[in-house]
């Protein structure tokens, strides 16, 4: 399989843990996003990378957030002192178009369960 | 601000009939609108795009319509398959430097059988 994969599938953590997710997008792809989708929302973006550069952040991607791309492959996202608001999917998308005509391809997404 | 909406939160359609799925959006600068389908446990699959600079395009039982004007696309199936119930998503993106996704909240397409 040549997808975009992401690991691991469903975390469920207590409150005030910190938590780590990898995404391995397709290979070929120089571009690599990472989204936050909640029950009832659609995908709402939270981070982009093109190789190693982290080019853009959403307001939604507080101080306990972080995410790295180090050698231009994998990504993780990381959540620190995680909060039950942080429950939701997260979804890693990777791309290679040119703007205004890039497709984005994602991943089955991580699921995280805050308690 | 919802910059893509899809005002139908579900729809129901008879098998070999056609799913009209409909989404608006406000901001002009979009100009790359996307649909996707979402299985549950499952991440977005592409299904179909279209450019500010077409008005149709089409692939297989899919068709997508945009009318700038009124800013508004839509995504015809035709004939409708049981395989096909599930969360349709249009998403839209502008030639501005970035590259994200704007996505609409969803309508969930049940094929009757």
């Amino acid at each position: 399989d040549t997808g975009v994969s992401q690991d691991p599938r469903h975390k469920i953590t207590k409150r005030g843990q910190n938590v780590t997710f990898r995404c391995d997008p397709i290979s070929e792809h120089n571009r690599l996003y990472w989204y936050r989708q909640t029950l009832g929302q659609g995908p709402e973006f939270l981070t982009y990378f093109q190789n190693e550069a982290q080019l853009e952040k959403s307001r939604l991607l507080s101080d306990r957030f972080s995410a790295e791309r180090p050698k231009g492959s994998f990504s993780t996202l990381e959540i620190q002192r995680t909060e039950q608001g942080d429950s939701a999917m997260y979804l890693c998308a990777s791309s290679i178009g040119l703007a205004g005509t890039d497709t984005q391809y994602f991943g089955p997404g991580t699921r995280l369960t805050v308690l | 601000d919802q910059q893509v909406k899809q005002n139908s939160p579900s729809l129901s359609v008879q098998e070999g009939r056609i799913s009209i799925l409909n989404c608006d959006y406000t901001n002009s600068m979009f100009d790359y609108f996307l649909w996707y389908k979402k299985y549950p446990a499952e991440g977005p699959t592409f299904l179909i795009s279209i450019s500010s600079i077409k008005d149709k395009n089409e692939d297989g039982r899919f068709t997508v319509f945009l009318n700038k004007s009124a800013k508004h696309l839509s995504l015809h199936i035709v004939p409708s398959q049981p395989g096909d119930s599930a969360v349709y998503f249009c998403a839209a993106t502008s030639y501005s430097g970035t590259y994200k996704y704007i996505f609409g909240t969803g309508t969930r397409l049940k094929v009757l059988a």
